[in-house]
């Protein structure tokens, strides 16, 4: 089976940096996005690592540590906007293209 | 704007009723999968299909059912709804076949059972 695990919710302040952490118990591995999900709409998709170290994309970075199940999503210079769910996601072995998802976090950036 | 469509937004029915969800993938993409989120279970697989065929299943009733079509839209439908079949039901679609696949969201369809 699967279990991924994130914080449930976080608090940061406009213009810092913020960290969300996701561990995850796969019976395979092939990948871990990150998606962000706005209240009531649909998430989108922020970034995707399948190898080991950081991926960095404008102000979103993600990293990835296969060996201890680890990954992390980055938001720097945190705006207004950035108040969000951010969801990770694995996707299992080869061949299969189905993700889980974890619960997701919820983040509220404060003025 | 991912590409994806779904219809409809919004539905409102009554317990023991049925209803049929649609959705029409990105061009290009050749699979759909749909996911239910309700606020304490988060995003659930629930069925993926891959030009026109069934590919994987995951936590989805036998009251629901899926299909796609030969234009690769495709339907999610839910029978003898009950109340905690309220919830938004998402549609997303991929290449699928390519090492960094992505899926794309559509906007979901919100069910409310009553």
């Amino acid at each position: 089976g699967q279990n991924i695990d994130q914080p449930t919710e976080m608090t940061a302040t406009e213009g810092a940096i913020v960290q969300i952490n996701c561990t995850y118990q796969t019976s395979g591995f092939n990948g871990l996005f990150w998606y962000q999900q706005h209240a009531g709409e649909a998430p989108t998709f922020l970034s995707y690592n399948v190898l080991d170290g950081l991926e960095e994309k404008g102000r979103f970075s993600s990293f990835l540590s296969r060996s201890k199940g680890y990954s992390y999503l980055l938001l720097k210079e945190l705006q207004m906007k950035d108040s969000a769910s951010y969801l990770c996601a694995v996707r299992r072995g080869a061949g299969s293209y189905q993700l889980t998802f974890g619960k997701g976090t919820k983040l509220s950036v404060i003025p | 704007d991912s590409g994806v469509t779904q219809t409809p937004k919004h539905l409102i029915t009554a317990t023991g009723q049925r209803v049929t969800l649609r959705c029409s993938p990105r061009s290009g993409d050749l699979s759909v999968y749909w996911y239910q989120q309700s606020l304490d279970q988060g995003l659930q697989f629930l069925i993926q299909y891959y030009n026109g065929e069934e590919r994987a299943k995951g936590n989805i009733l036998e009251r629901f059912s899926a299909q796609q079509f030969p234009d690769l839209h495709s339907e999610l439908n839910l029978s003898s709804l009950e109340l905690g079949d309220s919830a938004l039901y998402f549609c997303a679609s991929s290449v699928a076949g390519q090492f960094t696949d992505t899926q794309y969201f559509g906007p979901g369809t919100r069910l409310t059972v009553l």
